[in-house]
């Protein structure tokens, strides 16, 4: 998998947004790129994806830089349920983008009231 | 949908003994994943399932472990002649493989601790 590079730590306050970045400088043209979280004492949970363009859904946007090395994950409205950790993933099994994921340490995301 | 179980959720287990794990993933979820993780870490990838082939096992997939998916529906993991280094969450995902990448939904994890 292509390596990813996030910072160890981040905080915020409830209700602030939330901007988590993540760098992939050496991304492939077909490479995804995935957002996953862990909530202590639980198994990941999916966020999003993306492959070039910014993407939507109810738990957060995903923007994509125009050269496609890094990427940013927005959480709008933080919650002091989005305390987690939050792994940049680019899953990559012969040349496809599905398959194992590589976990790296993510960012421990904290969120104060 | 119930999402992905596993069981049991926690397992006590002496060293040396031997240890199964099940997970029972979505159904119609053609891949399965299992994983490990160790207090501080992030999850490390053991091996994957598609349909009943296991196409792949990492290195740290001993010859004490081993990997089932009969008629590629629920997995068992088996740990034989368990070591107290095996003690850790391991995790089950799975996934369906309909276009270009893939989502994994994880279960809640078995946690083994070996004494």
């Amino acid at each position: 998998d292509a390596k990813t590079t996030q910072p160890n730590s981040m905080e915020s306050n409830e209700e602030e947004p939330v901007h988590l970045p993540c760098n992939h400088s050496t991304i492939s043209g077909t490479d995804y790129i995935h957002w996953y979280r862990q909530l202590p004492s639980q198994g990941p949970e999916y966020v999003i994806h993306g492959l070039t363009s910014n993407v939507n859904n109810r738990m957060a946007s995903l923007a994509i830089a125009e050269d496609r090395k890094s990427s940013t994950l927005i959480l709008h409205r933080a919650t002091l349920r989005d305390a987690a950790v939050y792994y940049c993933i680019l899953p990559n099994a012969g040349g496809t983008s599905y398959g194992k994921l590589t976990f790296g340490q993510g960012t421990i995301l904290t969120v104060h009231p | 949908d119930t999402g992905v179980s596993q069981n049991p959720r926690h397992k006590i287990t002496k060293r040396g003994q031997n240890v199964t794990f099940r997970c029972d993933p979505i159904s119609e979820h053609n891949r399965l994943y299992w994983y490990r993780q160790t207090l501080g870490q992030g999850p490390e990838f053991l091996t994957y399932f598609q349909n009943e082939a296991q196409l792949e096992k990492s290195r740290l997939l001993s010859d004490r472990f081993s990997a089932e998916r009969p008629k590629g529906s629920f997995s068992t993991l088996e740990i034989q002649r368990t070591e107290q280094g095996d003690s850790a969450m391991y995790l089950c995902a799975s996934s369906s493989v309909a276009g270009a990448t893939d989502t994994q939904y994880f279960g809640p994890g078995t946690r083994l601790t070996v004494l």
